[in-house]
């Protein structure tokens, strides 16, 4: 069993549409859960970042933590056509080194 | 600008062959790491590195080496020991410490496409 596990999609929204992004783990130890986007050919850029439990909000992105329950979310709202990548969970345990463990990734497409 | 320098974009290796994949850094971060990506396995940590002259070997790194002679670069070689080297590479970089903030966390390259030919 993996790690973390992320439902691969793809899946397809139409504009404007609110989406769910998800995550479970099973490494007690990480304390710190990343969203990483990527465009097709690109290397992923940092979208969403949590400490522990609880909600971030920025702009259209809400990520959620639920430590209990070792799952993560990421929300979209207003779904944008750009919004199209694949969508990578990440997470981390606390200390120095900050090597980290992947979901497998969402593809998402936003149709206008 | 601040970032991550992979390069090249694409590179295509014979069998047999070693080949060296180039990731520099002008962010004056710590830390360094190789991840590999296949498609639908997410990305697998090959080494890292937290200080000059120094690295540590992540979940797959057999058939790969590295060196860390200066802060700012992080070559990965490929060796002819790698039996299926055909991925995404991708590099990244971030601070190390126990502070912890959206800036520190790890920043990545665009990636270097390898093709075994």
């Amino acid at each position: 069993q993996k790690e973390v596990e992320q439902d691969p999609g793809p899946l397809s929204v139409p504009e404007g549409a609110i989406v769910s992004l998800n995550c479970t783990y099973s490494n007690s130890a990480f304390q710190y859960f990343m969203w990483y986007r990527q465009y097709s050919r690109k290397g992923p850029e940092l979208l969403m970042y949590t400490y522990s439990s609880g909600n971030k909000e920025d702009g259209r992105f809400t990520a959620q933590v639920d430590k209990s329950s070792k799952y993560i979310s990421l929300f979209i709202r207003d779904s944008q056509p750009s919004d199209s990548a694949t969508y990578l969970c990440a997470m981390r345990s606390s200390g120095s080194a900050r090597q980290l463990t992947f979901g497998s990734g969402t593809q998402l497409t936003v149709l206008p | 600008d601040g970032g991550i320098t992979q390069s090249p974009k694409y590179l295509f290796r014979k069998e047999g062959q070693n080949v060296t994949l180039s990731c520099e850094q002008n962010l004056n971060h710590d830390a360094m790491y190789w991840y590999r990506q296949d498609p639908g396995q997410g990305l697998r940590l090959i080494y890292y590195s937290q200080i000059v002259n120094d690295f540590q070997k992540g979940d797959i790194a057999e058939g790969y080496s590295v060196s860390r002679e200066k802060k700012e670069s992080f070559p990965l070689t490929v060796t002819s020991a790698q039996k299926n080297p055909t991925a995404f590479y991708l590099c990244a970089s971030s601070t190390h410490g126990t502070g912890a903030t959206l800036n520190t966390e790890a920043f990545f390259g665009q990636g270097t496409r390898l093709t075994v030919v």
